[in-house]
């Protein structure tokens, strides 16, 4: 299927542990994206790579840090993780990172940092 | 910096009602509106993408309106089902990066 996909699905841990979401597309897109839905439902961007290159760096926490070894992956790693990082992280993609193309969202990974 | 604002916060209708959808945003300078829906638990499915050169968008039972000049938008659901409960999202991108500013969603309930 063409599609943007996220792993895992669910994630649950420990305060101060370091863990990874990985999330890919096939649908040949340049620009890749993660989001953060926190815990009142309301959505927000934290990162954008643009075939590669970050072009969206949020006012985010250096524990988190995205990764992206090919315009096809973006991932993101988050160090020393808190209770205030509990939240659904979803990936995105378009086609290009400007012009207003229509994103493309993955399912959402579900972090729970206990 | 660009707001975007949802009215109602949550809605509960009988099945068989028509029923509209509001989004405002502050700064009219967007690319793009797009409507989305998420089901609990779930991720965002795309329902509408009006550009900003548009002044609306259908697909089914679905319209949505953008009005950029006085920073309005709205989706209109006609003849609402159970099956369309679920929190209703409205997003705006602007700029070169293309990101998308989240409205606060509205929760429909459409009872049987």
């Amino acid at each position: 299927d063409t599609a943007v996909s996220q792993t895992p699905k669910y994630l649950v841990t420990q305060m101060g542990n370091d863990k990874s979401i990985k999330c890919e597309q096939n649908l040949g897109h340049d620009t890749m994206y993660w989001y953060k839905q926190d815990s009142k439902k309301f959505l927000k961007i934290m990162f954008s790579y643009n075939n590669k290159e970050l072009i969206i760096n949020e006012t985010v926490p250096n524990r988190f840090s995205p990764k992206s070894p090919d315009k096809a992956h973006l991932n993101l790693h988050i160090n020393s993780l808190e209770l205030g990082d509990s939240a659904v992280y979803f990936c995105a993609s378009s086609p290009i990172s400007g012009g207003g193309y229509e994103q493309f969202f993955g399912p959402g990974t579900r972090l729970t940092v206990l | 910096k660009q707001e975007v604002t949802q009215i109602p916060a949550a809605l509960s209708v009988p099945e068989g009602e028509n029923l509209v959808l509001n989004c405002s945003f502050t700064d009219s300078a967007i690319y793009n509106l797009q409507w989305f829906r998420q089901d609990p638990g779930k991720g965002l499915t795309s329902l509408l993408l009006i550009q900003s050169s548009q002044r609306e968008q259908t697909s089914g039972r679905l319209n949505a309106s953008l009005d950029k000049s006085s920073g309005r938008s709205t989706l209109y659901i006609a003849a609402s089902q159970p099956g369309d409960s679920a929190t209703y999202l409205c997003a705006v991108t602007g700029g070169a990066t293309n990101k998308l500013i989240f409205g606060t969603g509205t929760l429909l309930a459409v009872q049987p």
